[in-house]
């Protein structure tokens, strides 16, 4: 059984960076599967931050790509989000997840298998 | 904004049939992938792919797709189905992204 925990500072100051990572129990990173960071405002749905493989590559959301950095530390088996110049709209409960997907010759599916519990992350000064 | 539309809310009589409903042009390459999240917890994938249900996910929940749509079906909810629920997909464009859709809040009445 695949766990996923995030960890963090609960609370960043305006323009400051947030940082959190991500450690993955009961599976390998270097697993066959993308690592992504997703995050729910208070009150609001869910918005996909951008996520890594074991390989390093990495996708980004074009809305945050200038101030998001993903990266993955094999060796302690975990990941790790960077959001710079934070402001108080990034306040939200940060998750991390896997992603499993296929693609056949006609169609696709991708999806989120397994979540961590998630992290409340406050910007404020 | 989302790229996926889904109804902010739909409601269900205990034990009837409720059909929950996403839209967008992604959805003609990528099957939807389908959570429940109660409030206070992390969502939970209860379809992906086709039709395809985790392991502990009741099989009132099901899945189907046609052209830009895909929907999730519950028949014969429960209380427990309260919730809300998020589809999701591959951005079909190119760039790799992934895409939530905006959430239906479901009541079970």
């Amino acid at each position: 059984q695949v766990q996923l925990q995030e960890s963090g500072p609960g609370l960043v100051k305006p323009s400051g960076t947030l940082s959190l990572t991500c450690a993955v129990s009961g599976g390998s990173i270097s697993s066959s599967n993308w690592w992504s960071w997703v995050r729910q405002p208070p009150g609001k749905g869910l918005e996909w931050i951008g996520e890594i493989y074991h390989s390093g590559s990495t996708n980004y959301n074009p809305s945050l790509k200038s101030r998001v950095t993903i990266s993955v530390d094999k060796s302690k088996n975990q990941f790790s989000l960077k959001l710079s110049s934070v402001t108080a709209a990034d306040t939200a409960v940060y998750y991390c997840a896997r992603e499993i997907g296929y693609c056949s010759s006609t169609s696709c599916y991708a999806g989120f298998d397994y979540w961590g519990q998630g992290t409340l992350v406050t910007v404020s000064s | 904004s989302s790229e996926l539309t889904q109804d902010p809310a739909v409601s269900v009589a205990l034990g009837q049939t409720v059909r929950i409903t996403c839209q967008g042009d992604s959805l003609r390459s990528y099957y939807a992938s389908w959570y429940q999240q109660k409030p206070g917890q992390a969502p939970v994938l209860v379809i992906y792919g086709k039709n395809n249900r985790p392991s502990g996910i009741p099989d009132r929940f099901s899945g189907s797709s046609s052209g830009n749509t895909a929907s999730l079906t519950i028949t014969g909810a429960q209380a427990e189905d309260e919730a809300d629920y998020y589809c999701n997909s591959r951005d079909s464009s190119g760039n790799h992204r992934v895409v939530f859709g905006g959430g239906t809040k479901l009541t079970v009445l």
